[in-house]
């Protein structure tokens, strides 16, 4: 039991590069969720989602987009990246019937140059 | 929407003495209050959360307690060891399943 990954680790991108951020979680939760973490501003909703086929807009969506095609899978894109959002992002995931715990995931640390 | 705020931002305290960090809230709707401990590069974890129909709850050397009517909830930590070292957020939540994250507090165990 993996509980919730996070695929890369680490990322280096150029301004305007495009890439995906992979989520993933063996626990069967319905909730899943997208969040961004910057110094002295603790972690903001970008997108989450009540469960397979289904998104929803968060505190910071701009500029990202979200898909969630299978269950255990939770994709953040950015189309063309800017420096703005340079920035640690957590996924995080949760239960149905106990839907306010969150379980978070290792964290990428994406630098947009 | 739900906005937190804590204080304060850095802790700084002697191993076996206390820690306290207070949240305040805005929406009075808010129902549930957990605590996050994330340490240097790791991922946040929750140490432990309070719902709005209790106002004390404990475990072990760490307590959250909750005032509805002035809408701020607090941790408090009792004999602090080094390994308390790490930045602490709370978070509330007012709508099913979304949370509203404070900034965070650094603390510091000095031993």
């Amino acid at each position: 039991n993996a509980g919730v990954t996070q695929t890369p680790k680490f990322r280096v991108l150029k301004t305007g590069q495009s890439m995906t951020l992979l989520c993933a979680q063996d626990m069967n939760h319905e909730y899943m969720y997208w969040y961004r973490q910057d110094p002295g501003m603790g972690l903001r909703l970008i997108h989450y989602s009540v469960g397979e086929g289904t998104t929803a807009k968060g505190e910071v969506p701009d500029g990202y987009n979200v898909s969630r095609l299978k269950k255990q899978n939770f994709l953040l894109g950015l189309e063309s990246a800017a420096p703005s959002q340079t920035s640690v992002y957590f996924c995080a995931s949760g239960l149905l019937v106990r839907t306010d715990t969150q379980y978070f995931g290792p964290g990428t640390r994406l630098t947009v140059l | 929407g739900e906005n937190v705020e804590q204080h304060p931002s850095t802790l700084s305290v002697q191993e076996g003495d206390s820690a306290v960090i207070k949240c305040t809230y805005s929406d009075s709707a808010s129902n549930y209050f957990p605590w996050y401990k994330q340490e240097l590069g790791k991922r946040p974890q929750l140490i432990i959360d309070i719902r709005s129909n209790v106002g004390e709850k404990k475990d072990q050397r760490i307590a959250v307690t909750l005032n509805k009517t002035a809408k701020h909830f607090s941790l408090h930590i009792t004999e602090t060891q080094p390994e308390d070292s790490a930045v602490y957020f709370c978070a509330a939540s007012n709508i099913r399943n979304k949370l509203v994250f404070g900034a965070g507090t650094i603390l510091r165990v000095k031993s």
